[in-house]
């Protein structure tokens, strides 16, 4: 069976200094992994995807991931955070289930950048 | 135009009440799903349609119907709201195919039960 853990519920930074938020996933097969942001009262928007083929993935407004096959995580990252980047940021991996594929969403990180 | 809209954006009614809950998508895709998102537990499967004439059933199917009338239409209804059923709800589409299994989400409806 897949699943998804993200290991922390908040996350808190200052403006400027680096993010981290991590993602754990377990998966029987190849998975594609995806980070999505949600910010206040808004849609999701997709950030990136890794889908087999490079393992550092860039994403929009300076986000990357790597997907780390070793340690089963797919950690995404930021050199310098920026105020509109406090979200909500889920991470998902497809699941195959009685032959079709699903979306599996971790519970979501919530940003808070500090001024 | 957005790719995936829904209808209404918000909504308040009362237990007991009948709601429906509307998705149209311009994107072309056969699969479409239903999720509801509640605090602390990231977004849940309701519903989900691969074509026109299959419906099945997610995790948290208790309490909702759906309708896909048409390929680009697929509507969730409750059909005696009760308070638990306060949440944000989202439709998505996929075409695994050309996508990698990308979903692309509408920007969700708000639903209040009194």
């Amino acid at each position: 069976a897949q699943s998804v853990t993200q290991l922390d519920s908040h996350v808190s930074v200052s403006e400027g200094t680096p993010v981290l938020l991590r993602c754990n996933y377990s998966s029987s097969y190849s998975p594609s992994l995806f980070w999505y942001v949600q910010h206040p009262n808004k849609g999701l928007q997709l950030l990136l995807k890794y889908t087999s083929a490079a393992t550092l993935v860039k994403g929009i407004n300076g986000f990357e991931a790597e997907f780390k096959k070793s340690e089963t995580s797919f950690h995404l990252t930021k050199p310098s955070a920026h105020m509109s980047d406090a979200a909500e940021y889920f991470c998902v991996v497809t699941g195959r289930t009685s032959g079709t594929y699903k979306y599996i969403f971790g519970t979501g990180t919530r940003l808070k950048v500090l001024a | 135009d957005a790719d995936v809209t829904q209808t209404p954006r918000n909504r308040i009614t009362k237990t007991g009440k009948r709601i429906m809950l509307e998705c149209s998508q311009t994107k072309g895709h056969d699969r479409m799903y239903w999720y509801r998102q509640d605090p602390g537990l990231g977004l849940r499967l309701i519903y989900y349609s691969f074509d026109v004439k299959d419906i099945n059933k997610g995790e948290i199917s208790d309490g909702y119907s759906v309708s896909r009338q048409a390929q680009a239409k697929f509507s969730l209804s409750l059909e005696s709201a009760i308070p638990n059923q306060t949440a944000l709800y989202f439709c998505a589409t996929s075409d695994p195919e050309r996508s990698y299994n990308e979903q692309f989400f509408g920007p969700g409806t708000r639903l209040t039960v009194l």
